[in-house]
């Protein structure tokens, strides 16, 4: 079963438009760690923000923002106001505790096309 | 300070044949970690390695396999490689583990004909 999913296969917005990437996780473990990478066309994975299991305050930065929701085991990300540049395949994973240590499951992504 | 380097960044091989990937972590970091990415399949966990042990692994065949050197370094082999072993392969390191910010490598892109 799918740890992480995005429902969310591909999103095309126009500049300057507000776009939310969702992301729903599931686990049974208490303590667990959410992440968002960013994958440009160059196809490195850029780290965008961390959470653990434990903190479900929102986060703001500068243009993005993320809703960490424990009830809807949920954890979405916002960008405003979105520009070219933030054309990319974002990930949502999940990090808990198997077998003997830690894994780290990556939802499918979703693609943001931002066309000017 | 450098970032994750891996090598080669290209590589094309037949079925049948194994592949060797390489995997400098970021200085200091001693857990290091690797990923298969596909279209059809996404990125997938394949293990992590830390002090030179083996903590976890994803579902992938025995062919898949890694070690991890004293000075953190690591290699990913797959042996008798098949057609869809074709993929991008994803190395990941931190401090202590997958708990972590992973910090990523610019990855190897396999093709197997």
């Amino acid at each position: 079963a799918q740890k992480v999913t995005q429902a969310q296969t591909e999103i095309s917005v126009v500049e300057k438009e507000d776009v939310t990437l969702d992301c729903v996780y599931e686990t049974r473990d208490t303590t667990y760690y959410l992440f968002w990478y960013k994958q440009p066309p160059s196809g490195e994975l850029v780290f965008l923000i961390r959470r653990n299991s434990f903190d479900e305050q929102n986060e703001i930065s500068g243009r993005y923002s993320w809703n960490f929701q424990k009830s809807t085991s949920s954890f979405n990300f916002t960008i405003t106001a979105s520009q070219v540049v933030d054309s990319a395949v974002y990930f949502c994973a999940l990090s808990e505790y198997s077998n003997s240590g830690y894994a780290l499951n990556f939802g499918k992504g979703t693609s943001l096309l931002v066309t000017p | 300070k450098a970032g994750v380097t891996q090598t080669p960044r290209y590589l094309i091989k037949t079925r049948g044949q194994q592949v060797t990937l390489s995997c400098s972590p970021i200085s200091g970091h001693r857990s290091v970690s690797w990923y298969q990415q596909t279209p059809g399949q996404g990125l997938q966990f394949l293990f992590e390695y830390f002090s030179e042990t083996q903590r976890n692994k994803g579902n992938f065949p025995g062919r898949f396999s890694g070690r991890q050197f004293s000075n953190s370094r690591s290699e990913m082999n797959v042996s008798t490689l098949e057609l869809g072993d074709s993929a991008l392969y994803l190395c990941a390191s931190s401090f202590n583990g997958l708990e972590e910010t992973q910090y990523f490598g610019p990855g190897t892109r396999l093709l197997v004909l």
